[in-house]
């Protein structure tokens, strides 16, 4: 079965830092561009982050960039989300999402992670 | 950056019923949009991918259709299953974006 795990979320003060990942299994990990996406609680869906297949192509959201780096190990089929200066506006589900796709590109998400809760709050 | 507003924003229906379900962008996103379903608690699911094409698994009575700025998700008789939120989501352009959403209901 193709899966998406996602680990890593919790409590963390305003300010702080956090790191989330992403196992992947069922699947070839290393050709797919994966994607982050969150979810405020009780809102809608929005993109945060995406990599391309070998990890050397990254696209950020203008709400996260400079705070959040996005990166991946195609040796232990693992993606990773840091997030660093964390606001109230972070507290969110974070999904990780495959592509259709090896490249950076606009795209369409068909395998989804369950999700982990970021919570900012002192 | 493209914006993409669903209506209506709640859906009232009984099963067996037809749902139409509506997503208009600010910008022609030609047929690159997808519609997601997520019920509560869980991950959204892929449903259609550029406007038409079912993902995988997914049954026929769900179809989309449209091209350039105005979508429609079609579930032709609903299953009970069916009662959930429904997301567009266009990728033509950076950034990717989400529509609002539509919340089906039982009546």
């Amino acid at each position: 079965e193709e899966q998406l795990v996602e680990s890593g979320g919790g409590l963390v003060q305003p300010g702080g830092s956090l790191r989330l990942s992403c196992a992947a299994s069922g699947f070839t990990f290393s050709t797919y561009a994966i994607h982050w996406v969150r979810q405020a609680p009780g809102k809608g869906l929005e993109y945060v982050s995406a990599i391309n297949s070998n990890g050397g192509s990254t696209y950020y959201a203008n709400s996260v960039k400079g705070r959040f780096t996005i990166s991946r190990d195609n040796s232990k089929n693992t993606l990773y989300l840091q997030m660093g200066s964390l606001r109230a506006e972070d507290i969110a589900v974070y999904y990780c999402a495959r592509g259709t796709q090896l490249a950076l590109l606009p795209d369409a998400f068909d395998i989804w992670g369950q999700g982990t809760m970021v919570t900012v709050s002192s | 950056e493209i914006v993409l507003t669903q209506s209506p924003a709640t859906l009232s229906l009984s099963p067996g019923e037809r749902a139409t379900l509506s997503c208009r962008a600010s910008q022609s996103v030609s047929r690159y949009l997808a519609w997601y379903q997520q019920k509560p608690g869980q991950a959204p699911r892929l449903l259609i991918y550029d406007a038409s094409n079912r993902a995988t698994g997914i049954p026929a009575r769900f179809s989309g259709s449209g091209s350039g700025t105005d979508f429609t998700l079609t579930i032709s008789s609903l299953e009970p299953e069916d009662f959930a939120v429904y997301y567009c989501q266009q990728r033509s352009n950076w950034p990717l974006a989400f529509g609002g959403g539509t919340k089906v209901e039982i009546k």
